[in-house]
């Protein structure tokens, strides 16, 4: 299969820890984007890259919360000092950004489920 | 960006009945997509409609966006139980490459 695959699909930890999450985009993807989604709720952006640069951080995205795509192929979400509130459903997608300033279509992972206790 | 409004919260229908969901926006846009997430999963892309055009079809499903009242619709033909699942549209401004959300449409189909 080469869609988007993401890693855990299931997360429980305790409030305070610290947890990654790995997302890998479709072979040759050049974007890579994160999204946040809480129960009843669409998915809220959080951040996305172009290759390896971070292009755009929401508001969201608290300074517990840090993303990276080192090489420009996969990419981590890490949530530090974890807070109840941070329990959500974690979407990565990806598109082709070959074309600036055009928006495509995004391919989204199956999502990693973060419990926090 | 701008987010999308989808219109019912909720929708529950026959099985091989038509399902309609609308989508509304404020600002002009240059395409505005339509996703399909079943329960738990990430989110399927269905249809993206560029500003200029008026209708799209793809199988069982037909877009239309009317940019003169800031909407569009998504009317799925012939439902079948697979078709459960909450609908999102996301409009799109030019220049803006992520995807804004409302809190979709809930279709249920009933066997």
């Amino acid at each position: 299969d080469t869609g988007v695959s993401q890693d855990p699909r299931h997360k429980i930890t305790k409030r305070g820890q610290n947890v990654t999450f790995r997302c890998d985009p479709i072979s040759e993807h050049n974007r890579l984007y994160w999204y946040r989604q809480t129960l009843g709720q669409g998915p809220e952006f959080l951040t996305y890259f172009q290759n390896e640069a971070q292009l755009e951080k929401s508001r969201l995205l608290s300074d517990r919360f840090s993303a990276e795509r080192p090489k420009g192929s996969f990419s981590t979400l890490e949530i530090q000092r974890t807070e109840q509130g941070d329990s959500a459903m974690y979407l990565c997608a990806s598109s082709p950004g070959h074309t600036v300033n055009t928006q495509e279509t995004q391919y989204f992972g199956p999502g990693t489920r973060l419990l926090v206790l | 960006s701008q987010q999308g409004e989808e219109d019912p919260q909720a929708l529950s229908i026959q099985e091989g009945e038509n399902a309609t969901m609308n989508c509304s926006y404020k600002t002009s846009i240059n395409n505005l997509q339509w996703y399909r997430q079943n329960s738990g999963r990430g989110l399927v892309h269905l249809i993206l409609i560029r500003s200029n055009e008026r209708e799209k079809h793809s199988g069982r499903l037909r877009v239309t966006l009317d940019t003169s009242k800031k909407s569009s619709s998504l009317l799925i033909t012939a439902s079948r139980a697979a078709d459960t699942a909450s609908y999102f549209c996301a409009p799109n401004n030019f220049g803006n490459e992520k995807l804004t959300f409302g809190t979709g449409t809930r279709l249920t189909i009933i066997p």
